[in-house]
């Protein structure tokens, strides 16, 4: 069975432009999470959908949104991009809402 | 305002010891926690989990304590492999099903063969 896809896994932007990060969820699963990593830090929540509407919002500015499709994949968008994007973007997902099995990130440079 | 605290932010241990990586957290109303693994360039890995009703959980090597009136938890590996050399990162959630994590800065751990 696969687990949590992300796409990309790399991405390199410019200050201003925005960005479409994608997950695919575990089989099954309803409920998805966004997490942002910066380096020496713990991730750091950002959003959660659940059946497709929008469970919680983690303190980010409104740059970010997203949304979750019929078939429980996700998008993560953030619009002008700031060099302090630069992080880990990892997508969770979950089946009750416990035990949360994370992809593998994508790693978003803002030059 | 951190409610998930790591305080070490390394710590090296031989190979065969016991590794001891500890976590604190402020919000009393977290009733979960998770610790999770995380190697370079990959996401990060559930290792093991314990419910607040629970003082402890152990799965093969790795054993969580919870202690709900310091709240405190530790994740102790026993013994320790170079294998499991790794940012281990400490989680915790609360309230409800489908509730967010919220996590400690990690701990990097060496096992030195």
């Amino acid at each position: 069975d696969a687990g949590v896809t992300q796409s990309p896994t790399h991405l390199i932007k410019t200050r201003g432009q925005h960005v479409t990060l994608r997950c695919s969820p575990i089989s099954g699963h309803k409920s998805v999470s966004w997490y942002q990593q910066v380096l020496g830090q713990g991730p750091q929540f950002i959003f959660q959908y659940y059946e497709k509407e929008e469970r919680g919002r983690g303190n980010f500015p409104d740059r970010f949104s997203a949304r979750q499709f019929p078939n429980y994949s996700s998008e993560l968008n953030v619009n002008a991009l700031l060099l302090g994007d630069s992080a880990l973007y990892l997508c969770a997902s979950s089946y009750q809402g416990y035990g949360y099995t994370f992809g593998s990130g994508t790693r978003l440079t803002v030059v | 305002d951190q409610q998930v605290k790591q305080n070490s932010p390394s710590l090296s241990v031989q190979e065969g010891r016991i590794s001891i990586l500890n976590c604190d957290y402020t919000n009393s109303m977290f009733d979960y926690f998770l610790w999770y693994k995380k190697y370079p360039a990959e996401g990060p890995t559930f290792l093991i989990s314990i419910s607040s009703i629970k003082d402890k959980n152990e799965d093969g090597r790795f054993t969580v304590f919870l202690n709900k009136s310091a709240k405190h938890l530790s994740l102790h590996i026993v013994p320790s492999q170079p294998g499991d050399s790794a940012v281990y990162f400490c989680a915790a959630s609360g309230g409800s099903g489908n509730t967010p994590l919220v996590f400690g800065k990690g701990t990097r751990l060496s096992v030195i063969a």
